[in-house]
């Protein structure tokens, strides 16, 4: 098994630009988690999808955050517009259960940097 | 308060030894707790899980919780250089959502 699948794994991008960020979970898991992590803040939970529908995202920072989840094998999260703070290494993972213990899977993360 | 406190360290041991990571928790209610290994550069992988109050062991690794005190550890024996890493531990805040601790850098030092 490939893991759970992140791509870019680094993005560089100027303020005000958009970025996109992408995942691909584990085939037949049925949650999908997006994470950010900072040095301050550790690592948050953004928002997280049930059977491709969005459940929580309650930890979305802002409107310029969105997360789709078009399908089972893919999610995207986007920024637009970004800004430095937004600087962070954010992950996905997946898991396949009903209840919260079951193993959650990260991916590699994308490190993103805003100038 | 955050609802999941962790020292952030770093912590720096000779090999063999036993390493001792804490976190202390603020909701009585929480009763699933995690630790997760970060190797550098990687995702988060899930070490073990503890159920309630009790111990849990898993070779060299053994976590403990005291619900009475709100307080997490996790032990490992025989401490080795491949044991590098930040470690998290965790706890589930409802059905799904994780809430991290700020993690632990642990150097272990041949």
């Amino acid at each position: 098994d490939a893991g759970v699948i992140q791509s870019p794994r680094h993005e560089v991008t100027e303020m005000g630009q958009e970025v996109t960020l992408r995942c691909k979970p584990i085939s037949g898991h049925d949650y999908l988690f997006w994470y950010r992590q900072t040095m301050m803040r550790g690592l948050e939970l953004l928002i997280y999808f049930n059977n491709n529908v969005p459940i929580d995202d309650s930890g979305m920072p802002e409107d310029r955050f969105s997360a789709k989840m078009p399908n089972a094998s893919f999610s995207t999260l986007k920024i637009q517009p970004s800004e430095p703070r937004d600087s962070a290494v954010y992950f996905c993972a997946s898991s396949n259960g009903g209840a919260g213990r079951d193993t959650q899977y990260f991916g590699p993360g994308t490190r993103l940097t805003v100038l | 308060q955050k609802e999941v406190e962790q020292d952030p360290g770093p912590l720096s041991v000779p090999e063999g030894a036993i390493v001792s990571l804490n976190c202390t928790y603020s909701n009585s209610a929480f009763q699933y707790f995690m630790w997760y290994r970060q190797y550098s550069r990687k995702g988060p992988e899930l070490l073990m899980y503890t159920y309630s109050s009790g111990n849990k062991e898993d070779g060299r690794f053994t976590a403990q919780v005291d619900k009475s005190s709100k307080y997490i550890s996790l032990f490992i024996r025989d401490s080795q250089p491949s044991d590098s890493a930040t470690y998290l531990c965790a706890t589930l805040r409802g059905a799904q959502k994780l809430v991290f601790g700020q993690g632990t850098r642990l150097t272990i030092n041949p």
